[in-house]
Order: C-alpha cells, then structure tokens, then sequence
C-alpha cells in the first residue's frame, strides 16, 4: 500500500540556517511527489513537486527537493530559513488512482 | 490567477444537523478532490470527481455524500453530524485525472459541531 512517512513530527532552526525535512514514501510505481506547506488557519499552498527528469526540483520561496529512489526518499531543503517560513510541511506522493496521500507533517519553529 | 474556491470558510452545526459544503474549482479544471484533515492530523482524502462522474472514494463516512455540478462545481453534504466530523474541510482541483496532476487547494471550511 502507498504510504508517506515524515519522521520529524516537530523542527526548530534558528533564523538563516539551513533546514531539512524528511519524506520516505513507499509506491510500487514511478511516483509523483509533492511538499506543501500550511501556515497556521490557512490551506495548503504547493512548494514543488516531482513528476520525472531531473530529480533535483526548485520550488517557491527558495525551497528545493532532491528525489532519491534509491532511498525512496523526498528531502525538502532551504539553505537559509526566514521566520515567516514557520508552518507545517507536508509531504504527499500521487496515488495512481487519482488522490494524494498525505504524510503526518513536519511543524516547523524558527527562532529569532 | 483564480483559485479554488471554497464556501463557507466557517460552519458550527449541532450534532445531528446537515452541513453542505460548496466548492467552485480553479475555471477549467474538471476534477475535484474533497480532503478532511482533523486536529493535528495531515489531510485525509474522502472522495473525487472527474468530468461529473466520481472517479475515486476514500474514508468517506455513508453519512456524507457528494457530487460535481454541470458547472464542475462540487457540493460535500453532511448529515447526522457527530462532534468526530469537526474538521477542516479541504476542496482541490486539477485538470484531469491521475496522480501526476497537481492539485490545487481552497482555503478550506472549518467545520465545528457543538
């Protein structure tokens, strides 16, 4: 069965240094993959997202995602993190049958 | 750009009242894709439309059903409300099917039942 997996449930950096959040997904077939981000009380806004080709993906706001099917794997990555990149990251992968599966999010704290 | 659009953005009901939610999509997109995402849970997908037709169901409970307009609008209605369907209420909307196509998401309802 497809699944999403984000390790971290909660991340705290400090204001301009890099981040990483975690994505592990589990699909039989070529997947396509998705990070959203979710600020507090609002919808979800799409970051990037990865259908084929070059598996290193750019996205808004200066957020990049690197597809690794070795390790079936979707690192979202931001060298340098602004408070108003506070929210909660999802991770979602492209079921084949029309719906995405979500992961549990990452929540992210930027400190001053 | 226009986006999907989702009314109304707060709902309080009763328990065992009806809910409608509406949904009007991005303007020629033909699929929608309704999402519930609990308190501190990540968005769950309940069911689908392509072309007026449903193309997919998930965790949708039989209290709630749903249906795509001739306009591809989308309607998520809801009844013997329980406190349990407190939520936020998530409408996206591509342009064909197939997981390969990026949704879009409206703002969301947030739904309470006292």
């Amino acid at each position: 069965a497809q699944s999403v997996t984000q390790p971290d449930i909660h991340i705290t950096v400090s204001e301009g240094a890099s981040l990483e959040l975690r994505c592990n997904y589990s699909y039989g077939a070529t997947p396509y993959l998705f990070w959203y981000v979710q600020s507090p009380g609002q919808g979800l806004q799409l970051l990037l997202k990865y259908f084929s080709g070059d598996t290193l993906v750019q996205g808004i706001k200066g957020f990049e995602a690197e597809f690794k099917r070795s390790q079936s794997s979707f690192n979202l990555r931001k060298p340098s993190v602004h408070w108003s990149d506070a929210a909660e990251y999802f991770c979602a992968v492209g079921a084949g049958t029309y719906k995405y599966i979500f992961g549990t999010g990452t929540r992210l704290k930027v400190l001053a | 750009a226009a986006g999907v659009i989702q009314s109304p953005r707060h709902l309080i009901k009763e328990k065992r009242e009806t809910a409608t939610l509406k949904c009007y999509p991005i303007p020629r997109h033909d699929t929608v894709y309704w999402y519930q995402q609990g308190p501190g849970q990540d968005p769950q997908f309940l069911i689908s439309f392509y072309e007026k037709m449903q193309s997919d169901k998930g965790s949708i409970p039989d209290r709630f059903s749903a249906q795509q307009f001739s306009d591809y609008h989308s309607e998520l209605n809801m009844s013997s409300l329980e406190l349990g369907d407190s939520a936020l209420y998530f409408c996206a909307s591509s342009l064909g099917l197939a997981g390969a196509e990026t949704q879009y998401f409206g703002p969301g309802t947030r739904l309470l039942v006292l």
